[in-house]
Parts: C-alpha cells; sequence; structure tokens
C-alpha cells in the first residue's frame, strides 16, 4: 500500500448505528487530519492530530469522535448520526503541522469515505 | 464574508484552451497559497503552492498571487481532457495549524 488509504469507500448508516472510518498513511508523516466534504461547500477541517495528540478540533459535533493510536493510524468514531452529516470524509496526513516539523500545507488526501445517514 | 471565494463554476472549455480559475480572500495575514486538484472519486492532491506574491510555472500551469487585490490564480495552457476535474484553492498564513479551502471549481475540457 501506498499513499493514504481510508476504509470503508462506501458506508451506508442508520442514524442510530455505530460505525468507524478508518484511515492508514504510508508516508512516514507525523500529522493527520479528518476533513468533511460536502456538495458545493469547501472542505471542513474537523480533527487535527500531531504526534499522536489532538491539536485541533473544529467545533466538531461530539457523535464524531477521533482516535489516534499511533502516527500512522486514524480513526472516526461515528455514532447517531443525523442525514445532514452524510458527505465525503476525507483523511489526509502531512510531515508536521508547525513549520519548524515541515511544511503542512503539503497534504496527502486519501480517497475518502462517501457516508450515506439514512 | 468567506474567508476564501471560488468560483464554482461549472467550467467547460474546449481542447486546447488557456482556462483561468480564480479566488478571492480576505485576510491578509494569508502568506502561502496552494492549489488541489480533485479527480472524480478521489482526493484533492496538491498541485502547486507559492509562497507571497508573484507567479510561479509548472510545465502548463502558473500560479498567480496578488496580495495587494487578495486575489490568485491558476492558469493552465493548452488544456487536455485529462486536465478535467475540480481545483481547489487553499491558503494559510505561516503559523496556522490548517489551511482555508475554497469551495472548488469543476472544470471539463472537452477533446
Amino acid at each position: 500500500e501506498t499513499g493514504v488509504t481510508q476504509t470503508p469507500r462506501h458506508l451506508v448508516m442508520g442514524m442510530t448505528n455505530k460505525k468507524s472510518l478508518k484511515c492508514e498513511q504510508h508516508l512516514g508523516h507525523n500529522a493527520m487530519y479528518w476533513y468533511k466534504q460536502s456538495a458545493k461547500k469547501p472542505l471542513e477541517l474537523m480533527f487535527v492530530y500531531s504526534l499522536e495528540e489532538r491539536v485541533e478540533n473544529n467545533s466538531v459535533p461530539s457523535r464524531f469522535s477521533p482516535e489516534c493510536p499511533n502516527s500512522s493510524h486514524l480513526f472516526l468514531h461515528l455514532h447517531t448520526l443525523q442525514p445532514e452529516d452524510s458527505a465525503l470524509y476525507l483523511c489526509a496526513s502531512s510531515q508536521g503541522v508547525k513549520w519548524r516539523q515541515g511544511p503542512s500545507y503539503e497534504q496527502y488526501f486519501g480517497p475518502g469515505t462517501r457516508l450515506t445517514v439514512t | 464574508q468567506k474567508e476564501v471565494e471560488q468560483d464554482p463554476g461549472p467550467l467547460s472549455v474546449p481542447e486546447g484552451a488557456i482556462v483561468s480559475l480564480n479566488c478571492t480572500y480576505s485576510n491578509s495575514a494569508f502568506q502561502y497559497f496552494m492549489w488541489y486538484r480533485q479527480y472524480s472519486r478521489k482526493g484533492p492532491e496538491l498541485l502547486m503552492y507559492t509562497y507571497s506574491s508573484g507567479n510561479k510555472e509548472d510545465g502548463r500551469f502558473t500560479a498567480q498571487v496578488d496580495k495587494s487585490s487578495k486575489y490568485i490564480s491558476l492558469f493552465i495552457r493548452d488544456s487536455q481532457p485529462s486536465d478535467s476535474a475540480t481545483y481547489l484553492c487553499a491558503i494559510t498564513s505561516g503559523s496556522a495549524r490548517q489551511l482555508t479551502f475554497g469551495s472548488g471549481t469543476q472544470l471539463t475540457v472537452l477533446p
């Protein structure tokens, strides 16, 4: 595997289900991100992890719960979602989130998980 | 006012045309300007980045930044059907931990 991988690629879940999205990066990076991409809207940053420590949490509802067990893996745990949470969820990685650690502007994205909440 | 505004398109051009994609931004602290390309059913990939004002060229692609107008552009020369994608501008300051993205412009290059 190369780059950033995400599983599953598609997910349909009911509002009462619990599911998890998985992301794995094979680039040796130490920062990982979760983004939400909805049609005709800008990418919304949800969470940032640097060296397994959460450094950003952009007012995301608690029904989204991230987990970063190591610098290569990132999870997004989902529970009690709403239909408006249907979107493409993208994972990304970069060398660092501070300029001394490397440029965070160069982010490498996975293909995303297309989530539909029914 | 949104931090970054981008024409959503869609934009459709014939093969060989010159394409101009644009974004405007509101925060003068932004210093790093990126263009990402996103093919259908794929994640975005970094195409080009520039620091501060000026032009940067890479093959058929030219990125241009005008900080006085808070305006950034991506030009594609001799456009090809393989350039058909959504183009996202992204901007950040030197100390920020995150990028601010535009909503993307969908481009179709017709053979």
